[in-house]
């Protein structure tokens, strides 16, 4: 069974800096391409970051580019999202999301985490 | 960036009957090529994460129930509910994959009337 579980959420203050992990288990995590996708309290759902197989392409939506960093560890078969320079509109829940089509760009999700909660407020 | 327009926002239908829902881009995610519409439908009810319903537009992911379909071409695409049952109430949404970043519709919220 695929299982995506993030981690490490909370509260911020503005400026302030996060990572989030995903772990994921119950299939081979090096042959399938990742995303982060957030839903603020309410909302829809904003796609946030891709990243390949190997790593050797991202995308990052414009809204969190050159503020947050998508890495992932296939020997750890994890996903990650380092978050910095925080606002209040990136509160949101935050799930990984994992894309089967075999590509360089983001396709649809098949399997998506829990998510965990971000909030940025003072 | 492709728009996503879904209509309507939310709709009451009575258990047994029809729901249909619409979705709309802003340019075509049909790729011509490969002759496949590159749009999904996610499920997503209170408290959990979206769940993929279709892909390529009309493509039921396993497990889905046939009371469900997909359907449409280029610009303009339906999400069906043949016989509304209860466990049906949630927010749906279409997203499009032709081009990055894909982008999601607003959501239609299906209750029961």
């Amino acid at each position: 069974e695929v299982q995506l579980v993030e981690s490490g959420g909370g509260l911020v203050q503005p400026g302030g800096s996060l990572r989030l992990s995903c772990a994921a288990s119950g299939f081979t995590f090096s042959s399938y391409s990742m995303n982060w996708v957030r839903q603020a309290p309410g909302k829809g759902l904003d796609w946030v970051s891709y990243i390949s197989s190997g790593s050797s392409t991202i995308y990052y939506a414009d809204s969190v580019k050159g503020r947050f960093t998508i890495s992932r560890d296939n020997a750890k078969n994890s996903l990650y999202l380092q978050m910095i320079s925080l606002r209040a509109e990136d509160t949101a829940v935050y799930y990984c999301a994992r894309d089967p089509v075999v590509a360089t760009n983001p396709y649809y999700f098949d399997s998506w985490g829990q998510g965990t909660l971000v909030t940025v407020s003072s | 960036d492709i728009v996503m327009t879904q209509s309507p926002d939310s709709l009451a239908v009575s258990l047994g009957e029809r729901a249909t829902i619409n979705c709309k881009s802003s340019q075509s995610v049909l790729y011509r090529s490969k002759n496949k519409n590159h749009l999904a439908w996610y499920q997503q009810k209170p408290g959990q994460p979206p769940k993929l319903l279709f892909y390529w537009a009309s493509t039921r992911e396993s497990g889905v129930p046939d009371r469900f379909s997909g359907s449409g071409s280029g610009t303009d695409f339906t999400l069906t509910i043949s016989s509304l049952q209860a466990e049906d109430v949630a927010v749906y949404y279409c997203q499009q994959y032709y081009s990055t970043p894909p982008t999601f519709g607003q959501g239609t919220k299906v209750e029961i009337k």
